[in-house]
């Protein structure tokens, strides 16, 4: 059962082009979201959040999109630099729980 | 630490053999989780600890898996009897305190079953 989806596994996006990455999720439960990002042979870090209460969060070139009703957030990236380029993972908690997380989009800007 | 530091950081091990990876979360964290990502797949929750409270491990995919946590702090993760399934990069993380606060990634141990 998969409660986090990321039904697009790359995404290549043109260098100074907005980069939307997109995630689904099944449980209504969750109250807390996350995006990742991960380099090759490195461990993921933490890119921004987004708590249920809210619909969108900023963080410079990084915007959050929550939409509760339809189960979906988005990430934006605007404009989207080379340095962009990596394997995006959203997540989702709820309470004191374990993060779940989607399998991943695989984002290439392109020069 | 400043980050969460784990070990081995590469890990070639024969098949059946046993293998125990070490996770030191940042200095007080009280939950830690380790989660594992096999080549081309997306991050599978492993288990949580949660400060005095009993784990969650109802990711751990057999048996052959154990993990504990020695003084609210260092965690190991054992692997028994290993399988080439169990071939893998396995990410410990911390958070600190309550929900809702960021949880952050060690580099990952990097398990070769041959």
């Amino acid at each position: 059962d998969q409660q986090v989806k990321q039904n697009s596994p790359s995404l290549s996006v043109q260098e100074g082009r907005i980069s939307i990455l997109n995630c689904d999720y099944t449980n209504s439960m969750f109250d807390y979201f996350l995006w990742y990002k991960k380099y090759p042979a490195e461990g993921p870090t933490f890119l921004i959040s987004i708590s249920s209460i809210k619909d969108k969060n900023e963080d410079g070139r990084f915007t959050v999109f929550l939409n509760k009703s339809a189960k979906h957030l988005s990430l934006h990236i605007v404009p989207s630099q080379p340095g962009d380029s990596a394997v995006y993972f959203c997540a989702a908690s709820w309470g004191a729980q374990k993060l779940v997380f989607g399998q991943g989009t695989r984002l290439t800007i392109n020069p | 630490g400043a980050g969460v530091s784990q070990s081995p950081s590469n890990k070639v091990t024969e098949k059946g053999k046993d293998v125990e990876l070490r996770c030191d979360p940042i200095s007080g964290h009280t939950a830690l989780y380790w989660y594992r990502q096999s080549l081309g797949q997306g991050l599978e929750f492993l288990i949580y600890f949660q400060g005095n409270s009993a784990p969650d491990k109802s990711g751990l995919p057999s048996d052959r898996f154990s993990a504990e946590r020695t003084g609210g702090s260092v965690s190991t993760l054992t692997i028994q009897r290993t399988q080439q399934e169990d071939s893998a990069v396995y990410l410990c993380a911390s958070r600190q305190g309550a929900a809702g606060n960021t949880i952050y990634f060690g580099e990952g141990s990097w398990l070769t079953v041959v």
